[in-house]
């Protein structure tokens, strides 16, 4: 089975530009989450959705969007890039369903942008 | 708010040896506990999945243990190989949400031949 793919592998960006980061979940799972990590720290949380609803949002300013479409695939939208948003971006899938605590996160290879 | 925080921040050990990574989290009220694997430029593997009512996880080499109350967890990896050098990250699914994960900074592990 397919794990979590995320697409592009890597962006270049310059500063105020918009980027769009796509992500498809693992098949049957109906939950995505969006983790920004910089170099040499963990993984933040910006967002997830469950069957297409924002279940959370993390302290990342509302120059940072998401969605989820009907087939649970998701995209991250940045505008007006910042030198500061070069990370990886990640894309983790789960089952989701609420009050289950043995549902891991699965995670995808991630997207690496940097901004010029 | 959760704050976790993993220690050593990075260690090197020969192969064979036997190890510990060691996480701590400040608030106890979590609803699980994963520990992950990152290889240099990629995304993170799932190793192990601990319930906040479990003890420990084994995943053949690998055992994890979650001590709640005092808010610790230890990765044992037994008889480490070349392979299993990576960033090792630990993160709690805080029990006030119940989605978003909050990662510790990780531990980089070299394992010399």
């Amino acid at each position: 089975d397919a794990g979590v793919t995320q697409s592009p592998t890597h962006l270049i960006k310059t500063r105020g530009q918009h980027v769009t980061l796509r992500c498809s979940p693992i098949s049957g799972h109906k939950s995505v989450s969006w983790y920004q990590q910089v170099l040499g720290q963990g993984p933040q949380f910006i967002f997830q959705y469950y069957e297409k609803e924002e279940r959370g949002r993390g302290n990342f300013p509302d120059r940072f969007s998401a969605r989820q479409f009907p087939n649970y695939s998701s995209e991250l939208n940045v505008n007006a890039l910042l030198l500061g948003d070069s990370a990886l971006y990640l894309c983790a899938s789960s089952l989701g369903q609420v009050g289950r605590v043995d549902q891991p996160q699965h995670f995808g290879d991630g997207t690496r942008l940097s901004i010029l | 708010k959760q704050e976790v925080t993993q220690i050593p921040a990075a260690l090197s050990v020969p192969e064979g040896e036997n190890l510990v990574l060691n996480c701590s989290f400040t608030d106890s009220a979590i609803y699980n506990l994963q520990w992950f694997r990152q290889d240099p430029g990629k995304g993170l593997t799932s190793l192990l999945l601990i319930q906040s009512s479990q003890r420990e996880q084994t995943s053949g080499r690998l055992n994890a243990s979650l001590d709640k109350s005092s808010g610790r967890s230890t990765l044992y990896i037994a008889a480490s190989q070349p392979g299993d050098s990576a960033t090792y990250l630990c993160a709690v699914t805080p029990g006030n949400s119940g989605y978003a994960l909050n990662f510790g900074k990780g531990t980089s592990l070299l394992v010399t031949p």
